[in-house]
């Protein structure tokens, strides 16, 4: 079994400061880890993805996960955020098979002026 | 382009009321699948098909069939649509997930569907 669990339902930060949004995962397995992104009205975009190679994964538009086994956790982050990177961020855990994706919950980040 | 395209973006309709949402890939991906979005869940999945004629239940199947006779496209069935079936529905396709698992998807833009 596997699931996800995004600590922060909503995340509020000012433009030009420290993006963290927070993911822990739990699975039996090791598994695939992604970040997506859905801005409003739209469909969900792929950010990152981690696959058992480098711990620290870099994805589009300068954002950063970092996967620790120890601390199951795979949390995203932004050393400054714009305006546009507000969205809605899922955090995805990946059976081996590839046949399975379980989504967390969502974190809604706002980005104020 | 490539891309998964929905219909109908928008729908609104009464409890029974049979109705499909199409969706078409034009990337030749062998994987699609269905997702319902609800708030505070984020997206669970509802039925997936790692090729033509094969299809299998995701987490929340109840209410829902789905068929793959063409490699294209995966329509959403509701045969008897209800209340509780009110949602966001994305669906989405990738190419046969990799041996490491890594099953990068491409999603629709979402149809908002109704039922009163």
């Amino acid at each position: 079994a596997q699931s996800v669990t995004q600590l922060d339902s909503h995340v509020s930060v000012s433009e030009g400061t420290p993006v963290l949004l927070r993911c822990n995962y739990s699975s039996s397995y090791s598994p695939s880890l992604f970040w997506y992104v859905q801005h409003p009205n739209k469909g969900l975009q792929l950010l990152l993805k981690y696959t058992s190679a480098a711990t620290l994964v870099k994805g589009i538009n300068g954002f950063e996960a970092e996967f620790k086994k120890s601390e199951t956790s795979f949390h995203l982050t932004k050393p400054s955020a714009h305006m546009s990177d507000a969205a809605e961020y899922f955090c995805v855990v990946n059976h081996p098979s590839g046949n399975m994706l379980t989504f967390g919950g969502g974190t809604r980040l706002m980005v104020n002026p | 382009e490539a891309q998964v395209t929905q219909n109908p973006r928008y729908l609104i309709t009464v409890t029974g009321k049979k109705l499909t949402v199409t969706c078409s890939q034009n990337m030749n991906h062998e994987y699609m699948s269905w997702y319902r979005q609800d708030p505070g869940l984020g997206l669970r999945q509802i039925y997936y098909s790692m090729n033509v004629e094969v299809t299998d239940k995701g987490d929340v199947p109840e209410g829902y069939k789905v068929s793959r006779k063409e490699k294209r496209n995966f329509p959403l069935i509701l045969e008897s649509p209800s209340p509780n079936q009110t949602s966001l529905y994305f669906c989405a396709s990738s190419f046969t997930p990799s041996l490491s698992g890594a099953n990068v998807l491409t999603f629709g833009a979402g149809s908002r569907l109704t039922v009163l």
